[in-house]
């Protein structure tokens, strides 16, 4: 049972323009999700985050958009660079010491 | 500043063989600590987790075993590799703040199992 979902593994995206990554989730318990970026042969590096108290969440080119009642939070890029091409993984928990991953979303940003 | 070490970066081993990988992180205390495996066009793969010294938690049943001898030391073991055992493992650690943190990831260990 996936309890977190990216439904896009591909997106591509004009340089200047705004990057929209999605991930849904199941589990009305998780408190607080995540956003990470991969480079291949790299571990992921932490973006930025939100808890379940807030829908909105800012930081420079970034904002993580949390709607609990449908379950869906979205990471906004704006404007996106050639150098934010990678995949990103949206992440869960409820408070506990698991993470659940989405299977991630390969952003290619053209210049 | 808290930094996390994977060592090797990079493993060929043959099917059958074992295998052991090692994690550290060095700049805080107690710590939480995972082992996680991405496959081929796959997400991340919880395998192993830790909140202290000789818990360990195990989340997919495999061939694969961990052990946390020292409080910032995680390692992954298996007696015998198979060839699905393949892919990237990443190590990471998070501190719980308030009930929740972050975690961050080591480089990772690519490994190939011919």
């Amino acid at each position: 049972d996936q309890q977190v979902k990216q439904n896009s593994p591909s997106l591509s995206v004009q340089e200047g323009r705004i990057s929209i990554l999605n991930c849904d989730y199941t589990n009305s318990m998780f408190d607080y999700f995540l956003w990470y970026k991969k480079y291949p042969a790299e571990g992921p590096t932490f973006l930025i985050s939100i808890s379940s108290i807030k829908d909105k969440n800012e930081d420079g080119r970034f904002t993580v958009f949390l709607n609990k009642s449908a379950k869906h939070l979205s990471l906004h890029i704006v404007p996106s660079q050639p150098g934010d091409s990678a995949v990103y993984f949206c992440a869960a928990t409820r408070g506990t010491y698991k993470y659940i991953f989405g299977t991630g979303t390969r952003l290619k940003v053209l210049a | 500043s808290q930094t996390i070490h994977q060592w090797p970066a990079t493993l060929v081993q043959p099917v059958g063989s074992p295998l052991s990988l090692e994690c550290t992180v060095e700049g805080t205390s107690n710590p939480n600590l995972y082992w996680y495996r991405q496959a081929a066009g796959r997400g991340l793969q919880l395998l192993f987790y830790s909140v202290g010294i000789g818990q360990i938690s195990s989340e997919v049943p495999q061939n694969l075993s961990a052990s946390r001898p020292q409080d910032r030391q995680f390692i992954l073991s298996s007696k015998k590799l198979l060839l699905s055992d393949s892919g990237f493992y990443l190590c990471a650690w998070s501190v719980l703040g308030g009930g929740v943190g972050t975690q961050y990831f080591g480089p990772g260990t690519r490994l190939l199992v011919l």
